[in-house]
């Protein structure tokens, strides 16, 4: 079974600084996707980037990039010029190839954005 | 477009009693997940809806049962309610089941709370 492991339960970044959140996965697929889910206070969770494993370059979205590294089963979140929006939890996920929409989280990482 | 929306958002029930929470999908998804979200267990999947059917099921017991309607809400029911049943339930729909457009978009989640 694939797992996602975060092993950053906790992060603080300084305004307008860059801070990278972590997070590894186990599976046996080749193809899959990954994900970053933001969850501010509010409890709505937002999708943050998204990576498909077939492809090498990493995802950027504005502030926010992924480091993909397939061999090493890991994909870690890079968030530029840090915000006081940005403080939430973070969600790293996992989703399987196939035609299935059941995908598994990490821990989550809470994100302090100090000012 | 109006988002994944969640029925209610806070309930406060008592042990043995049931419970049914509602979803509405974002207009054209076509599937909807729920998981279950507790500080101890962080995120976990219950199950997926597609087209009425059950796609795609969790590790929970059978007290915690779904269905979906031809206009592709969604309800989730719990019976036999128990302490450890009190959670964020949250639901998330996407427009298919198939690699091009799995993205999942949360709603804000209903807290049950059971006494």
């Amino acid at each position: 079974a694939q797992t996602v492991t975060q092993s950053q339960p906790e992060m603080s970044v300084q305004e307008a600084e860059t801070v990278t959140l972590s997070c590894t996965y186990d599976t046996s697929e080749s193809d899959y996707y990954l994900f970053w889910y933001k969850q501010p206070p509010s409890r709505q969770m937002i999708l943050v980037i998204r990576q498909e494993a077939y492809k090498q370059q990493n995802a950027t979205e504005n502030r926010f990039s992924v480091n993909f590294q397939k061999a090493a089963k890991s994909f870690s979140l890079k968030i530029s010029d840090s915000q006081l929006g940005d403080a939430a939890m973070y969600f790293c996920a996992y989703r399987t190839q196939y035609n299935n929409n059941d995908m598994r989280f990490g821990a989550g990482t809470r994100l302090t954005v100090k000012p | 477009k109006a988002g994944v929306t969640q029925t209610p958002r806070y309930l406060i029930k008592t042990r043995g009693q049931q419970v049914t929470l509602s979803c509405s999908p974002i207009s054209g998804h076509r599937s909807v997940s729920w998981y279950q979200q507790t500080p101890g267990q962080g995120l976990q999947f219950l199950f997926e809806y597609f087209s009425e059917t059950q796609r795609n099921k969790g590790n929970f017991p059978g007290r915690f049962s779904g269905r979906q309607f031809s206009n592709s809400r969604s309800e989730m029911n719990v019976s036999t309610l128990e302490l450890g049943d009190s959670a964020l339930y949250l639901c998330a729909s996407s427009l298919t089941r198939t690699s091009g457009d799995y993205e999942q978009y949360f709603g804000p989640g209903t807290r049950l709370t059971v006494t």
